[in-house]
């Protein structure tokens, strides 16, 4: 079982770039979620989903986009990144009333 | 709105006990804890739901103020590998399952 895949696992963007943090899951969980963790922060909550062709925003949505086509991908997209941007991405996922199974993470940094 | 966790930081030898609060100013459906070591994903812990149920972990173990909107985890004779940034996340009442997570406090274990 491999859990939360995320990649890449590092990345350097120039401002304005756009790109795709990948996420699959393969617990068959039917909620996903995407947050970013600022340095010595807690998580704040970007998108999230409970199944396949339903998201909703977090706490933190502006400047993403995402989309849930199956149940086991959740890709997160950074349009026009800017330097507020740097940061580490989480992807997780749970069942429901289940604790979270979190991704290894992407160090993402906009310069 | 964010879960307030005291202390911010805790520092303790090996074997002492370590009580970490976490509190909300809304009503709760359920309070999940997290460890996070340093470059690491966070690690689920334990859940705590309304009505009282509770799952955990031999000498980490947690209680559910459900009128105060207070949750406590407990960790008993530490051990140098609990070391790390304990996070608690909070579910609403009326949310889907989605976590509000708190700042985090830093538990640091020597020998």
């Amino acid at each position: 079982n491999a859990g939360v895949t995320q990649t890449p696992k590092f990345r350097i963007l120039k401002i304005g770039q756009s790109m795709t943090l990948q996420c699959t899951q393969d617990m068959n969980h039917n909620y996903m979620y995407w947050y970013r963790q600022d340095p010595g922060m807690g998580l704040k909550l970007i998108y999230y989903s409970v199944g396949a062709g339903i998201t909703d925003k977090g706490e933190v949505p502006n400047g993403y986009n995402v989309s849930r086509s199956t149940t086991e991908d959740f890709p997160l997209r950074l349009e026009l990144a800017a330097p507020s941007q740097t940061s580490v991405y989480f992807c997780a996922s749970s069942y429901r009333a289940g604790g979270y199974t979190f991704g290894s993470g992407t160090r993402l940094t906009v310069v | 709105q964010q879960p307030v966790q005291s202390p911010q930081a805790v520092i303790l030898r090996e074997g002492e006990d370590a009580v970490i609060n976490c509190s909300s100013s809304k009503a709760l459906y359920s309070v999940h804890w997290y460890r996070q070591k340093h470059g690491e994903a966070p690690v689920f812990l334990m859940i705590l739901l309304k009505g009282g149920e509770q799952k955990g972990h031999e000498k980490i173990s947690a209680s559910f103020n459900e009128k105060k909107q207070q949750s406590s985890l407990y960790l008993t004779a530490s051990q140098l590998s609990y070391s790390g940034t304990y996070f608690c996340g909070t579910e609403g009442i009326q949310g889907a399952q989605k976590l509000v997570f708190g700042q985090g406090t830093r538990l640091t274990i020597n020998p």
